[in-house]
């Protein structure tokens, strides 16, 4: 069975600083990975999506992810995030289409 | 309209009532989904169409009852709900249900009291 678990329910951070979301997901076969961001009062917007290829995938808003297959992690990163970057982030993980989701990271930026 | 809508938006029902949520994609996809969003619990997949048929139920109670009448349009009809099914329904397409890109609409906020 597969399952995705995101390590930190919320993660506040100052406005210009780095970020990082973390992801683990659990598969004995290939997967291919997700990660949404939801705003308030909105559904799930596609951030960026490894299915295969380069390791690093870069993603919209400045977001990008490494898929790490010995740890079974697929880590969200942004350099530097701003004010409007505050929303919930999920990480998903498909096999056959059927998407499975972590629990949600809110990301909370702050002045 | 572009994209995925849902309607209503926020929904207030009682027990006893018959509603229905409806999610329209303009997308020219062939899958749609149903999921339910509850506070600090990861999304649960309800039921998946593809081409107008129902491929997947996850032992969704039967007081939701989802209608697929074209490949546009999906439904989730509600009866007899209870308090606890008070959550955001999220409707999402995808070109093929092999796809894994799936495309969300905004949600219905639901409350049952």
């Amino acid at each position: 069975a597969q399952s995705v678990t995101q390590l930190d329910s919320q993660v506040p951070v100052f406005e210009e600083a780095p970020v990082e979301l973390r992801c683990n997901y659990s598969s004995s076969v290939s997967v291919y990975l997700f990660w949404y961001v939801q705003y308030p009062n909105q559904g799930l917007q596609l951030l960026l999506k490894y299915l295969s290829g380069s390791t690093l995938v870069k993603g919209i808003n400045g977001f990008e992810a490494e898929f790490n297959k010995s740890q079974t992690s697929f880590h969200l990163r942004k350099p530097s995030v701003h004010i409007s970057d505050t929303a919930e982030y999920f990480c998903a993980v498909s096999k056959g289409g059927k998407l499975i989701f972590g629990q949600g990271t809110e990301l909370s930026v702050k002045p | 309209e572009t994209g995925v809508t849902q309607t209503p938006r926020h929904l207030v029902m009682g027990m006893t009532n018959k509603k229905s949520l409806k999610c329209e994609q303009h997308l020219g996809h062939n899958a749609m989904y149903w999921y339910k969003q509850s506070a600090k619990k990861p999304l649960e997949l309800m039921f998946v169409y593809s081409l107008e048929e129902r491929v997947e139920n996850n032992s969704v109670p039967s007081r939701f009852s989802p209608e697929c009448p074209n490949s546009s349009h999906l439904f989730l009809h509600l009866h007899t709900l209870q308090p606890e099914d008070s959550a955001l329904y999220l409707c999402a397409s995808s070109p093929y249900i092999s796809t894994d890109t799936q495309y969300f609409g905004p949600g219905t906020r639901l409350t049952v009291l």
